[in-house]
Parts: structure tokens; sequence; C-alpha cells
């Protein structure tokens, strides 16, 4: 059984390119998070969406940032005109229900923006 | 907002030592307490975890401590090993996890 997996592990975008970061779930959840994590800092939510519907989104950015999570294919977190402080290393996870019990982490794409 | 403080940010225990971590929540709703070990280049994975229903639960070295009153709770890690040095994060929330800022703890042989 497969863990959390996010691609690409590392994303390197110039400023004002569009970044898009994957993350396919566990087998049998249908829940996903998305975390960003700076150097030496906790992570910060971003968003939680369920199939087809975003639950929360009061950690995201109100400009240049979206998620979704479609009814087939992995959760998209995307980035438009990505800037030099959205540099981080941005974290998926899922959890088979609602509830932060079994949640787990992907190993995390790091976005570098030149 | 920081909904979750944890202190220390860096710690430095040697072996054999208790290795002790501390976190304060601020929103009462919040009724999960995690703890999340991560390891550079990996995702956090989750160490131990508390409902506000107990005051302790303890998991081989590893115990937590929940003290909903003062809305506190921390980790102790026993006879702390040089592999158990990594990044640990507190959580706390309803479905969607709140982390502290992180603790980077290095165990010395």
């Amino acid at each position: 059984n497969a863990g959390v997996m996010q691609n690409p592990r590392h994303l390197v975008r110039r400023r004002g390119q569009e970044a898009r970061l994957r993350c396919s779930p566990m087998k049998g959840h249908s829940h996903v998070y998305w975390y960003r994590q700076l150097p030496e800092e906790g992570l910060k939510f971003m968003v939680y969406l369920q199939k087809e519907n975003i639950i929360d989104e009061s950690g995201m950015p109100k400009e240049r940032f979206s998620a979704e999570f479609p009814k087939e294919g992995p959760s998209i977190l995307r980035i438009q005109q990505v800037v030099r402080g959205d540099s981080a290393a941005y974290f998926c996870a899922s959890s088979p229900g609602p509830g932060g019990e079994k949640l787990f982490f992907g190993s995390g794409t790091q976005l570098s923006v030149l | 907002q920081q909904q979750v403080k944890q202190s220390p940010q860096s710690l430095i225990v040697q072996k054999g030592g208790i290795s002790i971590i501390n976190c304060a929540y601020e929103n009462t709703a919040f009724d999960y307490f995690p703890w999340y070990q991560q390891f550079p280049g990996k995702g956090p994975a989750l160490l131990i975890a508390i409902r506000p229903d107990v005051s302790e639960k303890k998991e081989g070295r590893f115990t937590i401590s929940f003290n909903k009153s003062a809305k506190q709770f921390s980790l102790h890690i026993m006879d702390s090993q040089p592999g158990d040095s990594a990044t640990y994060f507190c959580a706390a929330g309803h479905y969607d996890m709140r982390f502290g800022a992180g603790t980077r703890l290095t165990v010395k042989p």
C-alpha cells in the first residue's frame, strides 16, 4: 500500500511562471490537506479538500494560489506568477475521513523560485 | 495568528537523558493533539497522539502529558537515543491540524 505520493520532489521556477504540485493520497483516503513549510518554521495549513470539494481554504493566500481534488486523479496545488517568497517545501497529507487522526504526509515538494 | 506555540526551538540532550518539548494552544474547540517526528528530506510522521479526555498517554519511550485547563501539552522522550535526533512538531486541531514551529532535537552520544 503506497503512501502519499507527491511530485515533483523538487521544482524550480522563475519569477512569473506557474508551479503545479501534485499529490496522490493513500489508497482509500478521500481527504487531502496541503501545508507549506518555510525553513526553520512549522507547517502552515493552507487548504483542506475532499473529492471535488474545498472544505477549508482559510490558510490559502487569496491571490495566485488555488487547489483542486478532482473525482479522478491527484490533488493539484497551483501557484500562478510565482514570486521568490513562494519558495518553500509544500507538503500534502491525506486521511481516510475527516478529523486529524490517521493523517499521513508525503515527502513534500521543494519549490525554488529564481 | 499562531494558534499553537511550541518551545524550545532547539534542544540538546545527552544519550539516556529525558527530552521535554512543550506546546500551548488557544482554541478550546481543538480535540486532537498529535506529535510528529520529521527527519531531513522527509514528511512528518505521526509519533503519538492524545485526546483531551485523558491526561497522559504513553507509548514505549514516548509520553504525552495533557493539561486541559492550562491548554498545554508536552512530549517526554525517555532514555533519549541518537536516532531520536529529528525535528518534532506538536499539532492541535479538529479536522485540520495547526502545527507548532518545531523543535530540533539533537541527542549526543
